[in-house]
């Protein structure tokens, strides 16, 4: 079957660093995209990964290890607006979206 | 102007009703999605569209039918509901049907459907 791995819930302090990271078993791959969603509110776009290595965005930058069927996504200079749900999704042979259940980050002060 | 707009966006029905939610995205996308998103917030992807031509269609129950009357609208119908049918209920529009790397979707702002 298909699958992908977050941890449930992760912690950290405004104005630190936090790496999220996915683990995937798909059947193929073209490509991880992670996804950012505020309580309530719908998915929004981070960033997208189809080759090895890393890709940085401002604050944020995500890596990919196809080898290892491995991303993270990393978030630096922490605000309390990163609070929020950050989903990893792997497009698999069929260029379908198989979504992992996300992670709740919470920013403390 | 939203991209991507969904109603209602709250929806509260007496199980055994039939409703139905709309979708409409201004981006002149040619794929549509309507996703699932159940309490432990798995995204699942129920139905996707390509120029008004169904080419997704996940294990569904067929209570469920979706209509696309033109590429930029995709309506989800529900019969018969029940309590399980309770969740949030995205729409999503990409450019195409993914088969073009860094294939974004954009996502409606969801309808929170409770059945009583």
């Amino acid at each position: 079957g298909q699958n992908i791995d977050q941890p449930t819930e992760m912690t950290a302090t405004e104005g630190a660093i936090v790496q999220i990271n996915c683990t995937y078993q798909t059947s193929g791959f073209n490509g991880l995209f992670w996804y950012q969603q505020h309580a309530g509110e719908a998915p929004t776009f981070l960033s997208y990964n189809v080759l090895d290595g890393l890709e940085e965005k401002g604050r944020f930058s995500s890596f990919l290890s196809r080898s290892k069927g491995y991303s993270y996504l990393l978030l630096k200079e922490l605000q309390m607006k990163d609070s929020a749900s950050y989903l990893c999704a792997v497009m698999d042979s069929n260029y379908q979206l198989i979504w992992g259940a996300g992670t709740k980050l919470i920013i403390k002060p | 102007d939203t991209a991507v707009s969904q109603t209602p966006k709250y929806l509260v029905t007496q199980m055994g009703n039939d409703k139905s939610i709309k979708c409409e995205q201004n981006l002149g996308h040619d794929t549509m999605y309507w996703y699932k998103q159940d309490s432990k917030k798995f995204l699942k992807i129920m139905f996707s569209y390509n120029n008004k031509e169904l080419i997704i269609n996940e294990t569904v129950p067929n209570r469920f039918s979706p209509k696309s009357p033109d590429k930029a609208h995709l309506n989800l119908h529900i019969n018969s509901l029940e309590l399980g049918d309770s969740a949030v209920y995205f729409c999503a529009s990409s450019r195409s049907g993914g088969e073009v790397f860094q294939e974004t979707q954009y996502f409606g702002p969801g309808t929170r459907l409770l059945v009583l």
